[in-house]
């Protein structure tokens, strides 16, 4: 079975600063790990996702994540926040191969400040 | 030409009733997925279908009736519609299990 946890429901940061998005996991298996991102009124995206090559792993819009096995981790960052990069971001994971069910974490609302 | 597409995208109906909502993609993907998002923003799978074969089946009231008539359809129906139904639903769709999920843009669904 496998489960990830977001921490912090909501997080702010300022236009400029440093958007770090926290998620750690749980996993029996090998895990692929996700981010999408949900802007209001819309579906999710995928902004990046982890299969076990490269453990940092760049995605659309600045973002990148990198996978640290020996703490569970796969947390998402961003250099610089933008206005536009306010919205609703889920951490995801999944087994590898086959068909495998992807479970989602709450999400975090990010909020940038002008 | 959009993906995955889900109709309708608004629908509001009383206590009760049956309904359904509709799911289609021109992505040539093989799986194909239903979600409940509910007023908090979690996103819990319902189903998921592949190649028209039921494969994930949560646990979810009977009341809820995935179909899937053809690799490019996955329907949602839905009896005796309740208060706690109330949520967005979203269709998706991926490669296999464990790829890239595309998502439509939901179906908010208002129970009265």
């Amino acid at each position: 079975a496998q489960s990830v946890t977001q921490l912090g429901s909501h997080v702010s940061v300022s236009e400029g600063a440093l958007v770090l998005l926290r998620c750690n996991y749980s996993s029996s298996v090998p895990p692929y790990l996700f981010w999408y991102v949900q802007y209001p009124n819309q579906g999710l995206q995928l902004l990046l996702k982890y299969t076990s090559a490269a453990t940092l792993v760049k995605g659309i819009n600045g973002f990148e994540a990198e996978f640290k096995k020996s703490e569970t981790s796969f947390h998402l960052t961003k250099p610089s926040a933008h206005m536009s990069d306010a919205a609703e971001y889920f951490c995801a994971v999944s087994g590898s191969g086959g068909y495998q069910k992807v479970t989602f974490g709450i999400g975090t609302k990010l909020q940038v400040i002008p | 030409d959009t993906a995955v597409s889900q109709t309708p995208k608004y629908l509001v109906t009383q206590m009760g009733n049956d309904k359904s909502i509709k799911c289609e993609q021109n992505l040539g993907h093989d799986t194909m997925y239903w979600y409940k998002q509910d007023s908090k923003k979690f996103l819990k799978i319902m189903f998921s279908y592949n190649n028209k074969e039921l494969i994930i089946n949560e646990t979810v009231p009977n009341r809820f009736s995935p179909k899937s008539p053809d690799k490019a359809h996955l329907n949602l129906h839905i009896n005796s519609l309740e208060l706690g139904d109330s949520a967005v639903y979203f269709c998706a769709t991926s490669r296999q299990g464990a790829e890239t999920q595309y998502f439509g843009p939901g179906t908010r669904l208002l129970v009265l």
